[in-house]
């Protein structure tokens, strides 16, 4: 089945600085990458994906690349803030029902 | 995105007895997920709801530990039974999937878990 790996597991950042965090998969089949950012006590909240027919996609402040050849992709924050610290997870799809594999997660903090 | 509700929010439960969860939704969704989130870990699929069929349990969880009902379109049941410390955790439920016409999955806010 499908392997996700995600790193680093922890990364801290200056304000302003930017962070950025990687994703390997195993199944070269999984087309849909979706990222989400969990705050303490808080549900995990989608904040950015991206599907394998696209190589890049940007929201403001954040970014998603896909390098589906190498089978990794990466988020990218830029002009990091205090309120962008959080554990951050990515996933890939796995199976046509839906089901998605989660990397093991990055606690991202942004000291002012 | 849907809304989704879960109660109870919080819980804490002696060893041996059972909690029944429950996840509601303000639409109607085909695909519903429950996870298992430990403490500083990631989130594990326990099983996957689809209405008007049998849940689908990953490797690891089993039916007799944790049942799953998904009565109608709108609504889910996870109970975690003869509950041990070791099921200490916060649950999730998630909607979505592709038989829901969408990849995105969205979540609950979650059931924090203390077994004693």
């Amino acid at each position: 089945g499908e392997n996700v790996e995600q790193h680093p597991s922890t990364l801290s950042v200056q304000e302003g600085d930017s962070a950025v965090i990687k994703c390997t998969y195993s199944d070269s089949a999984s087309n849909y990458f979706p990222w989400y950012k969990q705050e303490l006590g808080k549900r995990p909240q989608l904040i950015i994906d991206i599907r394998s027919n696209v190589g890049e996609k940007k929201d403001q402040r954040i970014a998603v690349t896909l390098n589906k050849t190498a089978k990794h992709f990466s988020l990218h924050i830029t002009e990091t803030q205090p309120e962008d610290s959080a554990v951050y997870f990515c996933a890939a799809l796995t199976d046509s029902w839906g089901k998605f594999q989660f990397g093991a997660g990055t606690q991202v903090v942004v000291t002012p | 995105s849907a809304v989704i509700s879960q109660k109870p929010s919080r819980d804490i439960c002696q060893r041996g007895t059972s909690l029944t969860i429950q996840c509601q939704v303000d639409s109607q969704v085909t695909m519903m997920f429950w996870y298992r989130q430990q403490p500083g870990q990631s989130l594990t699929l326990i099983a996957t709801a689809n209405q008007g069929s049998e849940a689908t349990y990953e490797s690891g969880f089993v039916i007799d530990k944790f049942p799953i009902s998904r009565p109608n379109l709108t609504f889910s049941t996870l109970t975690v039974s003869n509950m041990s410390p070791e099921d200490s955790s916060i649950y999730l439920c998630s909607v979505g999937g592709r038989a829901g016409g969408t990849d995105t999955q969205y979540f609950g806010p979650g059931t924090r878990l203390t077994v004693l």
